[in-house]
This record gives C-alpha cells, sequence and structure tokens, in this order.
C-alpha cells in the first residue's frame, strides 16, 4: 500500500531560519506530489504542487520542494521562515494512472516559529 | 465565500447514536471526497465522487458510515451507530475533473465527539 512519511513531527525555528521539511513516499509509479498547510484555527490549503516537469517547485508564501524521484522524495524548503508560517504542513501524494483519485497524507509537520 | 463548506462545525452525540453531516462543493466541482482526521494524524481518505456517482470507497468505511451525493451537488455523510472510536474530523474536500492535477480543495471540517 502507498504511504508517505514525514519523519519531523514537530520542527520549532527561529524567525529568518531556514527550514527544511522532509517527506518520502512508497509509491513506485508515476505520483503527483502536493504539500498542503494548516494554519491554526484554518482549513487544509495547497501550499504548492508537482505534476511534471521542472523538479524544483515554487508555491506560495516562498515556500519551494523539490522532487528527487532516485529518492521517492518531495522536502519543503523556506530559506527564512516567518513567525506567520508557524502551522502543521502535510505532504500528500496521488498515484498518477487517471483512476486513483484520492490523496495519501503523511502524519504532518508541526513547525512553530519563535518571533 | 465561494469555498468548501460542511455544516456543522462541531457535533457532539452519544454513543448509539446516528449523525449526519453535509459538505457543499466549490460551486461547478464535479468531484467530492470525504477524509477523517484523527489527532496526530494525516487526513485519511474515506469516500470519493464524481458527479453523483461514488467510484471508489476506502475500507475505513464501515457498513455503519454511509454517503450520499443524490443531484451531484452537496453531499451527506452519515454514520450510524456512533462509536467512541468515530470521535475525529471529518473533511470534504473537491476538485474538478479537468484540473490536471487533480488538485482538491478542502472544506473547514466538521468535529464529531462521541461521549
Amino acid at each position: 500500500a502507498q504511504s508517505v512519511s514525514q519523519h519531523n513531527h514537530h520542527v520549532i525555528l527561529s524567525e529568518a531560519a531556514s527550514l527544511e521539511l522532509g517527506c518520502n513516499y512508497s509509491y513506485g509509479g508515476t505520483v503527483n506530489l502536493f504539500w498542503y498547510v494548516q494554519y491554526p484555527g484554518q482549513h487544509l490549503q495547497l501550499l504548492l504542487k508537482y505534476f511534471s516537469g521542472d523538479p524544483l517547485v515554487k508555491g506560495i508564501k516562498g515556500f519551494e520542494a523539490e522532487f528527487i524521484k532516485s529518492k521517492f522524495s518531495f522536502n519543503l524548503r523556506k530559506p527564512s521562515v516567518q513567525w506567520s508560517d508557524t502551522a502543521e504542513y502535510f505532504c500528500a501524494v496521488n498515484p498518477g494512472n487517471t483512476g486513483f483519485q484520492k490523496l495519501v497524507f503523511g502524519t504532518g509537520t508541526r513547525l512553530l516559529v519563535s518571533p | 465565500d465561494t469555498g468548501v463548506s460542511q455544516d456543522p462545525r462541531h457535533k457532539i452525540t452519544k454513543r448509539g447514536q446516528n449523525v449526519t453531516f453535509r459538505c457543499d462543493p466549490i460551486s461547478e466541482h464535479n468531484r467530492l471526497y470525504w477524509y477523517r482526521q484523527t489527532l496526530g494524524q494525516g487526513p485519511e481518505f474515506l469516500t470519493y465522487f464524481q458527479n453523483e456517482a461514488q467510484l471508489e470507497k476506502s475500507r475505513l468505511l464501515s457498513d455503519r458510515f454511509s454517503a450520499e451525493r443524490p443531484k451531484g451537488s452537496f453531499s451527506t455523510l452519515e454514520i450510524q451507530r456512533t462509536e467512541q472510536g468515530d470521535s475525529a474530523m471529518y473533511l470534504c474536500a473537491s476538485s474538478h475533473s479537468t484540473s490536471p492535477i487533480y488538485e482538491q480543495y478542502f472544506g473547514p471540517g466538521t468535529r464529531l465527539t462521541v461521549t
């Protein structure tokens, strides 16, 4: 069965620090990859997505992620975090064949940015 | 606001009672998804509709769970004879079939507490 692993469950950073959140998946075929963010008291929002093409994708709010097919990874990065980035971040995978619609989520990483 | 809406936002019920949740997708989104999220976990897929047809169901969806989307617009998720293990956040998402990456937009969720 497909699975998504997020190894960092809790991350605490100071403002201006760099961020990298790991995401690995187990599915071997073509995949679509996503990062969702959930700010305190808000619903899940799409941060960025990878479908094909350039493996380095840029999302909203200065976030980017790199797809490394050989490592089955899709790590999220931001060069300088802000207090407003405090949130929970979820990596999700959707297998690329059209008959399979669900997203498989990781367990999430809770990020706390101290001012 | 034209996002995905869910009602109610919170539901407290006693074990053994039936509950029903409603989801209104983004207008003209023909795909609708239900997920369940428990504490410390990412969302888990429950079921998926394209228009009024329920095309996929997770093994998580026991016989006590039923979902409908009678007119291809809003959807309901019913849980019969609730158990304490049903306590979770129930999330609804929608997407359009022409979206190349099946980008799903999430609602705020219904938090169910079974006492």
